[in-house]
């Protein structure tokens, strides 16, 4: 299973952030997994930011919810992430991140290597 | 949210050393769902640990970690120059949230 982010490494304050998330070794359409979303500001911690189920269900850090949108195109094997009404605190290091959704193995045991994102005019 | 802290903030020792790294959650982890991932700069964070004491696949004996409840610990029993790094401790028993991290460094 591998995960390679792309997108934009710039974005004005007020904006949207989107990331899109390529999926190989598996389909972001089988039970297998929940496909997560990660960050990390600069010199800082990480964060969940939420997690798309092949069923279309989605869950959310209840912090960020009400600006994010993770959403899926399964003809591309992709997801997606977006970001809205951003400001400077939303640059980070955007991870990709497939988990099992519950258990004991509900952990992130592989990585994309990540998509810087910086919010600034 | 279940909040975890971290310490220490930095932890400076040499290698061949003993370190322990703790993480407290703000309340109890649900089915001691905690895990461990090392992070070196410029890299993914790795999994180390999960259900708060089973290594992952390929994590050498020397780390281990135990705890349950609140109080969680990773222990490197002999430090290896490569096990510099940052450590992140996180919880999945209710949603999902990492500690801030500690930073081991070469004394």
């Amino acid at each position: 299973l591998q995960l390679q982010e792309s997108g934009p490494g710039l974005v004005k304050p007020s904006e949207t952030l989107s990331v899109t998330c390529t999926v190989s070794g598996d389909s972001i359409s089988s039970s297998n997994y929940y496909w997560g979303w990660i960050r990390q500001p600069p010199g800082k911690g990480l964060e969940w930011i939420g997690s798309l189920y092949y069923s279309g269900s989605t869950y959310h850090n209840p912090s960020l919810k009400s600006r994010v949108t993770i959403s899926a195109d399964t003809s591309k094997n992709q997801f997606s992430l977006k970001l809205n009404s951003v400001t400077a605190a939303d640059t980070a290091v955007y991870y990709c991140v497939p988990h099992r959704g519950k258990g004991a193995t509900d952990v992130f045991d592989v990585w994309g290597q990540g998509k810087m994102v910086t919010v600034s005019s | 949210e279940i909040v975890l802290t971290q310490s220490p903030g930095t932890l400076s020792l040499s290698p061949g050393e003993r370190a322990t790294l703790s993480c407290r959650a703000s309340q109890n982890v649900g089915g001691n769902y905690l895990a461990w991932y090392q992070q070196k700069p410029g890299q993914a964070p790795r999994l180390l640990i999960y259900g708060a004491s089973t290594r992952a696949t390929g994590i050498p004996d020397r780390f281990s970690a135990s705890g349950s409840g609140t109080d969680f610990t990773l222990t490197i029993s002999r430090l290896e120059p490569e096990d510099f790094a940052v450590y992140h401790c996180q919880q999945h028993g209710n949603s999902y949230t990492f500690g801030q991290g500690t930073k081991l460094e070469i004394k």
